[in-house]
């Protein structure tokens, strides 16, 4: 089944402890992101890549880093969360950065206290 | 201006009756425009799309208008079900872009 997935799907952790969230695709698509999704604010953009080795940041990428090291794969880390990045995040692909369908992993509701 | 503003923040409507969810947008660049579905717990799955050389777009229940002129486009949901009740996002994208900017989101209740 072409899907992307996320873990793990529910994660609380204390102010300042190095988390990592995976991402994967089996669909074999270049373009990958990362949002977080509040409420009132809708889903924004945090990091996007458009190929292996390649990744840009997007509209509030600050306290997070990517990488990607693997076409499927695509971790968000956050080297020392803060209560600020309580949200819920989604990781997203599609076929490539021209692709404009974006196919959304199940969320991973992060909070930090 | 790359913000995409979205109305209302919440839908009440009655089985049968017909869902209107608009959005705004101020980049002239964007040239698609996405509807996303999210049901509680799962990811927003793309449910409509559009780009501007057309004014209107129509799936089944759901029809996308489109006008360029006055940069907004709106979703239509006739014959509205209780298993639409979810949040809708609208969107922006621009080619040679690598963005896509969302609205804030619509919950969406249908009363049986």
């Amino acid at each position: 089944e072409a899907q992307v997935t996320q873990n793990p799907r529910y994660l609380i952790t204390v102010t300042g402890k190095k988390l990592t969230v995976t991402c994967s695709q089996n669909m074999n698509h270049e373009y990958m992101s990362w949002y977080r999704q509040d409420p009132g604010l809708g889903l924004r953009q945090i990091y996007y890549s458009m190929n292996v080795e390649v990744t840009d940041k997007g509209d509030v990428p600050e306290g997070y880093k990517v990488s990607r090291k693997e076409k499927r794969n695509f971790p968000l880390i956050l080297e020392s969360p803060s209560p600020n990045q309580t949200s819920l995040y989604f990781c997203a692909s599609s076929l490539t950065s021209h692709s404009y369908e974006q196919y959304f992993g199940p969320g991973t509701r992060l909070t930090v206290t | 201006q790359q913000q995409v503003k979205q109305s209302p923040q919440s839908l009440i409507v009655q089985k049968g009756g017909i869902s209107i969810i608009n959005c705004a947008y101020e980049n002239t660049a964007f040239d698609y425009f996405p509807w996303y579905q999210q049901f509680p717990g799962k990811g927003p799955a793309l449910l409509i799309a559009i780009r501007p050389d057309v004014s209107e777009k129509k799936e089944g229940r759901f029809t996308i208008s489109f006008n360029k002129s006055a940069k907004q486009f709106s979703l239509h949901i006739m014959d509205s079900q209780p298993g639409d009740s979810a949040t809708y996002f609208c969107a922006a994208s621009m080619t040679g872009g690598f963005k896509t900017i969302f609205g804030a989101g619509t919950r969406l209740f249908v009363k049986a």
